[in-house]
């Protein structure tokens, strides 16, 4: 069964870059009809998804994130990992890993976490 | 943008009630729709996937229909693990984006 873990800071200063880092494990990293994504949920909130990428290399980027984000891929450790810059108050958030099969929606998703921007 | 507007925002029930979350997205996303459920603490748990087809392991009374750009979840009898909030997501083209979502309380 695939499984997801974020690992990164839990506070980050204003208008510094964010890192997150997903692991996968128990399935194919590489698998041709899976998306890996990311999605977060500030404090209360809805869920905002915030790009993906696909196994031909392909990205796709929410446009109100896409100046400041970037998704990339490592196959060898099965990790992707998450890049947003110029971090502000309002990208404080719980920011989830998850992967989508292709036609089935996010079936997968990691625990989450929590990312505080705060000087 | 395919904007999802999702209704209601609340929604009181008691166990045992028919819930249904109405889920009209702006433009045609032929079925590519899904329902998740995320309880407090918890990721988002995917429930129906291509708008009506159920998710391996979700209890049956969970159920998705669709008419043009409408979508429906419907949970048939309502049970206490239910009280949750409930989301859809449209992936019929990026960006993928969700309704506001539906928090269904004790009533």
């Amino acid at each position: 069964q695939l499984q997801l873990q974020e690992s990164g800071p839990g506070l980050v200063k204003p208008s510094e870059t964010l890192s997150l880092m997903c692991t996968v494990s128990g399935g194919s990293f590489s698998s041709t009809s899976h998306y890996w994504a990311w999605v977060r949920q500030p404090p209360g909130k809805g869920l905002e998804w915030i790009g993906a990428f696909f196994y031909d290399g392909s990205t796709y980027y929410n446009p109100s994130l896409k100046s400041r984000v970037t998704i990339s891929v490592d196959r060898s450790k099965s990790q992707f990992s998450l890049r947003l810059n110029s971090m502000a108050a309002a990208d404080t958030a719980l920011y989830y890993c998850a992967s989508h099969e292709y036609g089935f929606g996010l079936r997968a998703w990691g625990q989450g976490t929590l990312v505080a921007v705060s000087s | 943008d395919t904007q999802m507007t999702q209704s209601p925002s609340t929604l009181s029930a008691s166990v045992g009630d028919r819930v249904t979350i109405t889920c009209r997205a702006s433009q045609s996303i032929r079925s590519w729709l899904a329902w998740y459920q995320q309880k407090p603490g918890r990721a988002p748990k995917l429930l129906i996937y291509e708008a009506s087809s159920l998710e391996s392991g979700v209890p049956s009374r969970f159920s998705g229909s669709a008419s043009g750009t409408e979508f429906t979840l419907t949970i048939s009898s309502l049970q206490p693990g239910d009280f949750a909030t409930y989301y859809c997501q449209q992936y019929n083209v990026f960006p993928w984006t969700f309704g506001q979502g539906t928090k269904v309380e004790m009533k």
